[in-house]
C-alpha cells in the first residue's frame, strides 16, 4: 500500500519569502502525486499534480512541485509568498495503475504567512 | 455549475441518532469518495464509488454506509452515531479515477455529543 508523509505539521514564513513544504511517499509500484491546498472553512482544490514526463510542475498560484524518484519527495515550493497562501496543504499520492481509483492523503502542513 | 454539493452544512447529533449527510455532483462523475478529516490526522477515506450501483470500502468505513443508486448522488449514512464519528465530512467526485483530480464539496461539519 502507499503512504504519504508530511514532515512539518506547521511552517510560519513572512510574506514575500519563499517556502519549501516537504512531502516525502512510499509506494512499492510507480505512482503520481498531488497537492492539494484547503483555505479555512472549504474544501480542498487542487494545486497541481505529476502523472509523467517532466519532473518540474508547475501549478496555480505560483506554486510549483518537483518530483524526485531516488529520493521519494514531492516537495512544494513558492519563490515569495503572500498573505492569501495562508492554508493547510496536503500532499496526496495514488498508484499509477491506469484506473488509479483513489487517493491517499499526508496529514497536511498548515503555512501561516505574517507580515 | 456547481459542482459538488453537500447537505448538511453543520449538524449536531446524539448519541444513538441516524443521519444521513448527502452528496451530489452535477459534472456526471463516475468516481465520487467520502472523505473524513480529523485535526492532525489528515483525510481519511470512507468508502468510494466506481459507478452507480457499485461501492467500495475505503481505510475507515466501519459506522457508516453508502448507496450509489445514480451517477448524481452518493449520500453516506450513520446509524448509530458515536462520540467517535465527531468529524468534517467531505465529498468528492472525479472524472474515471484520483489521476484526474477530485472536485471536493465545501465539507459537512458533524458533532455527536
Amino acid at each position: 500500500a502507499q503512504s504519504v508523509t508530511q514532515l512539518d505539521s506547521q511552517v510560519p514564513v513572512f510574506e514575500e519569502a519563499p517556502v519549501e513544504l516537504r512531502c516525502n511517499y512510499s509506494s512499492s509500484v510507480s505512482v503520481y502525486l498531488f497537492w492539494y491546498v484547503q483555505y479555512p472553512n472549504q474544501g480542498l482544490q487542487l494545486l497541481l499534480k505529476y502523472l509523467s514526463g517532466s519532473t518540474l510542475v508547475k501549478g496555480i498560484n505560483g506554486f510549483e512541485a518537483e518530483f524526485n524518484k531516488s529520493q521519494t519527495s514531492f516537495h512544494l515550493r513558492k519563490p515569495s509568498v503572500h498573505i492569501s497562501d495562508t492554508a493547510e496543504y496536503f500532499c496526496a499520492v495514488s498508484l499509477n495503475t491506469g484506473t488509479a481509483s483513489k487517493l491517499t492523503f499526508g496529514t497536511g502542513t498548515r503555512l501561516q504567512v505574517t507580515l | 455549475n456547481a459542482g459538488v454539493t453537500q447537505t448538511p452544512k453543520f449538524r449536531i447529533l446524539k448519541i444513538g441518532q441516524s443521519m444521513t449527510l448527502q452528496c451530489a455532483q452535477d459534472m456526471n462523475h463516475n468516481y465520487m469518495y467520502w472523505y473524513r478529516q480529523d485535526p492532525g490526522m489528515g483525510l481519511k477515506l470512507i468508502y468510494y464509488s466506481v459507478g452507480a450501483g457499485i461501492t467500495d470500502k475505503g481505510e475507515v468505513p466501519n459506522g457508516y454506509n453508502v448507496s450509489r443508486s445514480t451517477t448524481e448522488d452518493f449520500p453516506l449514512r450513520l446509524e448509530l452515531a458515536a462520540p467517535s464519528q465527531t468529524s468534517v465530512y467531505f465529498c468528492a467526485s472525479s472524472w474515471t479515477g484520483a489521476n484526474y483530480g477530485y472536485t471536493f464539496g465545501s465539507g459537512t461539519r458533524l458533532t455527536v455529543v
